[in-house]
């Protein structure tokens, strides 16, 4: 199998504060982990592209500083939203490519909703 | 740049008919992969199927098959004996094939149609 979790799965906070959203490859080692965001009925945009062990590279127009991602280990990748504003309300997905399989297979977890109030 | 385009917002079959749900792609490489993913309204991301472009032969998973025309750049997902349980978000999507790191194996997706399966 091919299992990647999320957690929290939903979360509200208020404005300013930080959130932390975590993603873990239950069952694989994942050589690279990404973050997608999706608006209400839009589709997947790529934030970030995560290595492990290394910098994230992110995508034009998403701000590094805002959103932090950490990618620790082989099964654990983090996306931190700093000083949430209620323009980063959406729904934020991770996904993850297994070691020693072609990056092309994601596997994709079960997305985060945020709320900021 | 790559881009994905699905035409179709909204689609609708009848129980146990067959539906078709279009895709084209652009794209100057010659090697890529290309997906069908389905998105219930759980909003968990579900592979459908997988299309390699060196492959000339068109990938089928059961009641799921496409129409792979790599001259065209179109990819269409035929759905037979549509069922209930087939309602959902459908993305197209495509990524260059033999890279690993940096921003490389990105998934490009189309905007997505919407499948309504009438009982």
């Amino acid at each position: 199998g091919a299992v990647v979790s999320q957690h929290p799965s939903w979360v509200i906070c208020k404005s300013g504060t930080s959130v932390k959203i975590e993603c873990r490859s239950l069952d694989f080692q994942a050589t690279t982990m990404f973050w997608y965001r999706q608006f209400p009925k839009q589709s997947l945009m790529l934030m970030a592209t995560s290595n492990e062990g290394s910098k994230a590279t992110y995508e034009q127009g998403v701000e590094k500083d805002k959103f932090l991602i950490n990618h620790a280990s082989l099964t654990l990748s983090t996306l931190t939203v700093t000083s949430a504003h209620p323009e980063d309300s959406s729904f934020y997905i991770c996904s993850a490519s297994k070691w020693g399989q072609p990056q092309e297979t994601q596997y994709f977890g079960p997305g985060t909703r945020l709320l900021v109030l | 740049a790559q881009t994905v385009t699905q035409s179709q917002p909204e689609m609708s079959v009848q129980e146990a008919e067959t539906v078709t749900l279009s895709c084209t792609y652009d794209t100057s490489e010659s090697d890529y992969y290309l997906f069908w993913y389905k998105q219930p309204p759980s909003r968990q991301m579900i592979l459908v199927i997988r299309q390699e472009a060196y492959k000339q032969q068109n990938a089928t998973e059961n009641r799921f098959s496409v129409n792979f025309q790599k001259a065209a750049k179109s990819f269409s997902l035929k759905i037979s004996d549509s069922q209930l349980g087939d309602a959902a978000m459908y993305f197209c999507a495509y990524t260059r094939a033999g890279h690993y790191g940096g921003s490389q194996g990105n998934l490009i997706f189309g905007k997505g149609t919407k499948l309504s399966v009438k009982p």
